[in-house]
């Protein structure tokens, strides 16, 4: 099987634009998990979606969003940027339906803010 | 709210040394997962513990769940320039469909 994509790998934008990222999960999982990984951090859960279903949402401000769509793939999308955004993103999805589950990484996007 | 605690931030050790980490949890836990982040990549799991007092064994790595299910640890022996990386262990949230992390520990061979 596949492992899981993320598009695109490296992105640099500028502040106050926004950005998009998109991440396909493994064939046959329904949950994608985003999450932000600053230097030195820990990994910052953004949200979790199910079929098409946020589910969970971390302590982002709402310039944070996403989606996911009937195939299970997902997008995240981040208005207005600030510096403060520059991180890595990484997606993760599972198999499984009620519990978090084991959770395979891609290899993130690398979002730089200037 | 529910946090899920691991020190040390950093190691150091000598090649052949042998490497620990911690993780505490404010709430009892189903479960708790250990991942592992190379330098420049992504979390791979490593393990799941779901028992109270479980020890688990994947060649030199040794992973434990507390019997009260609020603490773990994993214990490296004689570290090898492979085991390079970040380890972090995760634990379900109450809501059960989100995993809190803990801050990850550095592991770093000294030359």
């Amino acid at each position: 099987k596949a492992g899981v994509t993320q598009t695109p790998r490296y992105l640099i934008k500028t502040r106050g634009q926004q950005v998009t990222l998109s991440c396909s999960p493994i064939s046959g999982h329904r949950s994608v998990s985003w999450y932000q990984q600053t230097p030195g951090q820990g990994l910052q859960f953004l949200f979790e979606y199910f079929s098409e279903t946020q589910r969970n949402k971390g302590n982002f401000p709402g310039r944070f969003s996403g989606r996911q769509f009937s195939n299970s793939r997902s997008e995240m999308n981040v208005s207005t940027l600030e510096l403060g955004d520059s991180a890595l993103y990484l997606c993760a999805s599972s198999s499984r339906l009620t519990d978090p589950g084991e959770q395979f990484f891609g290899p993130g996007t690398r979002l730089t803010v200037l | 709210g529910q946090q899920v605690m691991q020190i040390p931030q950093y190691q150091h050790v000598q090649e052949g040394e042998d490497f620990t980490t911690y993780c505490n949890s404010s709430t009892t836990l189903s479960n708790i997962q250990w991942y592992k982040q190379r330098p420049g990549g992504h979390p791979v799991f490593l393990i799941q513990l779901v028992k109270s007092g479980e020890v688990k064994k994947q060649k030199r790595l040794t992973f434990q769940f507390g019997e009260a299910k609020k603490n773990s640890s994993l214990h490296i022996t004689a570290t090898q320039t492979t085991d390079v990386g970040t380890y972090f262990c995760a634990g379900p949230k109450d809501s059960n469909y989100q995993l809190i992390w803990g801050a990850g520990t550095k592991l770093i061979i000294k030359p």
